[in-house]
């Protein structure tokens, strides 16, 4: 399983663009790159994923390094509800999900 | 979009007892669920595989024989924790991946505490 690493936590402020980096230097040429985000008491949600290009949905954007070693969740407009533990996470398509320990992402009013 | 649900919610049993916790994808068909288990403050770690039709696969550390899991159909996967002890109180989390895609769904989770 490619590992992942993050920042244990990070601080923005509401309304404000966030930036949730992620670091996968041992990620495979097939592993996609998933993003899943935890609210207090509830099962993950999932956020988005990508395998080489830029993704964008309603929830978030992701940018995808060159080399695929790294990634970055953008949040364009964070808001309390936007509080939570943010996995990312590598994932092949006939593998199981894996978690590290995440991004717990504070939202300050 | 996608939904995957859990049932129950939240459980208090006897030490000693076993309790079932059911898991259904409720749009979608999935050969392949997953079974998580959180404790406080923790990540989620991965207890075993369950494939329909087929004997689930557990992941090192998980005892089969405590924690029974059965995929039967398409959209349900059952875990029961046999002779439950107050350590094995815990948030249960299963998802449902799609037939054929690459994206998997959670459900809301299970509380279980055992007294």
């Amino acid at each position: 399983d490619a590992k992942t690493t993050q920042p244990n936590s990070m601080e923005s402020n509401e309304e404000e663009p966030v930036h949730l980096p992620c670091n996968h230097s041992t990620i495979s040429g097939t592993d996609y790159i998933h993003w899943y985000r935890q609210l207090p008491s509830q099962g993950p949600e999932y956020v988005i994923h990508g395998l080489t290009s830029n993704v964008n949905n309603r929830m978030a954007s992701l940018a995808i390094a060159e080399d695929r070693k790294s990634s970055t969740l953008i949040l364009h407009r964070a808001t309390l509800r936007d509080a939570a533990v943010y996995y990312c996470i590598p994932v092949n398509r006939d593998d199981k999900i894996i978690f590290g320990k995440g991004t717990r992402l504070h939202i300050l009013p | 979009g996608a939904v995957v649900s859990q049932h129950p919610s939240w459980v208090i049993c006897k030490s000693g007892t076993s309790v079932k916790i059911e898991c259904r994808s409720l749009d979608f068909q999935a050969t392949t669920m997953f079974w998580y288990r959180q404790f406080p403050k923790q990540s989620l770690m991965l207890m075993a595989t369950s494939n329909e039709g087929s004997k689930a696969t557990y992941e090192q550390g998980v005892e089969k024989d405590k924690f029974l899991i059965n995929h039967a159909s398409l959209t349900l996967s059952t875990l029961t924790v046999t002779s439950a002890h107050p350590e094995d109180s815990s948030f249960y989390i299963c998802s449902a991946k799609y037939l054929s895609g690459n994206t998997i769904y959670f459900g809301e989770g299970s509380w279980l505490t055992v007294v």
